[in-house]
């Protein structure tokens, strides 16, 4: 069983709209959730982290984290066409070396 | 750019070659992570250095792979008889590691193409 769940998407969806991308985890007492956006052929770049229960606004960006369901979520308001990337969920392995444990990632594709 | 150098970007070798990556952290980060990214995967974990010491490494870094991070700043990863299953991105990322809020800044990426 994976430990980081993504849907792989392709996600499509038109300019302006909103985007949703989702992410489950399997480790119970993670306590540390970011989210990566990835362009074809480049490194991964941070976009949010969340720690607490609720949701976490920045700019276009929210992350939502649930962790009685073990769900993590990131919203993307007004998509633009250089929103289209690949989106990697990520999670902190606690236990002292705060290694990630990413999903495959959703790939999101903005149209005009 | 997030502070996090690699060298070289792209590495070309032939099977059986030995090769070596670079990294250069953040300067003030103590911890210093690497990752390998096959396509349409994400990162998956190496091994990690807080400071000079190497503290853990996954299963997947074979005998062939070895780290060092000499005095703390630069860390290298070698990989010694290539085989075409090694082609991947070769990710390095540094943190400062003082909490769970510890985020990584992953550097541009080192592509190995294995012939």
């Amino acid at each position: 069983q994976k430990e980081v769940e993504q849907n792989s998407g392709p996600l499509s969806v038109p300019e302006g709209a909103i985007a949703s991308l989702n992410c489950t985890y399997s480790d119970r007492v993670s306590q540390s959730f970011f989210w990566y956006r990835q362009y074809s052929g480049k490194s991964p770049e941070l976009i949010m982290s969340i720690y607490s229960n609720g949701d976490k606004e920045d700019g276009r960006f929210t992350a939502q984290l649930n962790k009685a369901s073990q769900y993590v979520s990131l919203l993307i308001r007004d998509s633009q066409p250089s929103d289209s990337a690949t989106y990697l969920c990520a999670v902190m392995v606690t236990g002292g070396y705060n290694k990630l444990i990413f999903g495959a990632g959703t790939r999101l594709a903005v149209h005009p | 750019d997030t502070g996090v150098s690699q060298d070289p970007r792209h590495k070309i070798t032939k099977r059986g070659q030995n090769v070596t990556f670079r990294c250069d952290p953040i300067s003030e980060h103590n911890r210093l992570y690497w990752y390998r990214q096959t396509l349409g995967q994400g990162p998956e974990f190496l091994t990690y250095f807080q400071n000079e010491a190497q503290l853990e490494k996954s299963r997947l870094l074979s005998d062939r792979f070895s780290a060092e991070r000499p005095k703390g700043s630069f860390s290298t990863l070698e990989i010694q008889r290539t085989e075409q299953g090694d082609s991947a991105m070769y990710l390095c990322a540094s943190s400062i590691g003082t909490s769970v809020k510890d985020t990584q800044y992953f550097g541009p990426g080192t592509r190995l193409t294995v012939l």
